[in-house]
């Protein structure tokens, strides 16, 4: 079975820009989780859905917004980017918000410049 | 609030010996404790999971971990590693209440295999 899917891979953009991140969960799964890894830290939390509503909300700037679609797939939204936004940004999806088992994409790494 | 600390941030090893990598976390709740291993450039795979039940959990690639609520702690083991071992670990932990599972981190442990 197919497992998480995020594109772009990379993407490259100046301060100030937006970018736009998306995530394909695994077929079925209605809960989407999104991470942030900057250089040589550890995954935070920023935000999670469940079945197309916001279900938490972790360390995220008000600057990012997301939402996660019919379909399930979601969408992060980062708009007036900083330096300090370039990371690594994960998205991960599990079958219903009380399971523990996340699976997760292979990410994006966002290179502001 | 849960957290979780990795008390080593490198551990060399050499190949085919035994290797611990350590965990302590803190909850006032009833916890879920996880090992994720993150390889170069790659995203996070799950190792193994402690849910409930045996406290020794077994996973993929040949790790253990062991969980020990009186010393709250996680640890991850192998016997014997082996070069592709090389790779970044997180402990991580998920506190059952309420809303979905999202997942607390350690700082990570670089495990890094020498010939």
């Amino acid at each position: 079975a197919a497992g998480v899917i995020q594109s772009p891979r990379h993407l490259i953009k100046e301060k100030r820009e937006t970018a736009t991140l998306k995530c394909y969960p695994i077929s079925r799964h209605d809960t989407v989780y999104w991470y942030q890894q900057g250089p040589g830290q550890d995954p935070q939390f920023l935000i999670s859905f469940y079945e197309k509503m916001q279900s938490d909300k972790g360390s995220i700037p008000d600057r990012f917004s997301a939402q996660q679609f019919s379909d399930y797939h979601s969408e992060l939204n980062m708009s007036s980017l900083e330096l300090g936004d370039s990371a690594l940004y994960f998205c991960a999806s599990s079958l219903g918000r009380q399971t523990y088992e996340q699976y997760f994409g292979p990410g994006t790494r966002l290179t502001v410049t | 609030a849960q957290s979780v600390t990795q008390l080593d941030s490198q551990v060399p090893v050499f190949e085919e010996a035994p290797v611990e990598l350590r965990c302590n976390y803190s909850s006032s709740v009833s916890v879920y404790l996880f090992w994720y291993v993150q390889y170069p450039n790659q995203g996070l795979q799950l190792l193994l999971k402690y849910l409930s039940g045996s406290t020794l959990v077994k996973g993929i690639n040949g790790f253990e971990a062991e969980f020990n609520k009186s010393q709250t702690s996680f640890h991850l083991r192998k016997p014997s590693v082996h070069i592709s071992d090389t790779a970044e670990y997180f402990c991580a932990v998920s506190v059952g209440s309420g809303s979905a599972r999202q997942l607390t981190f350690g700082s990570g442990t670089q495990l890094t295999v020498l010939p």
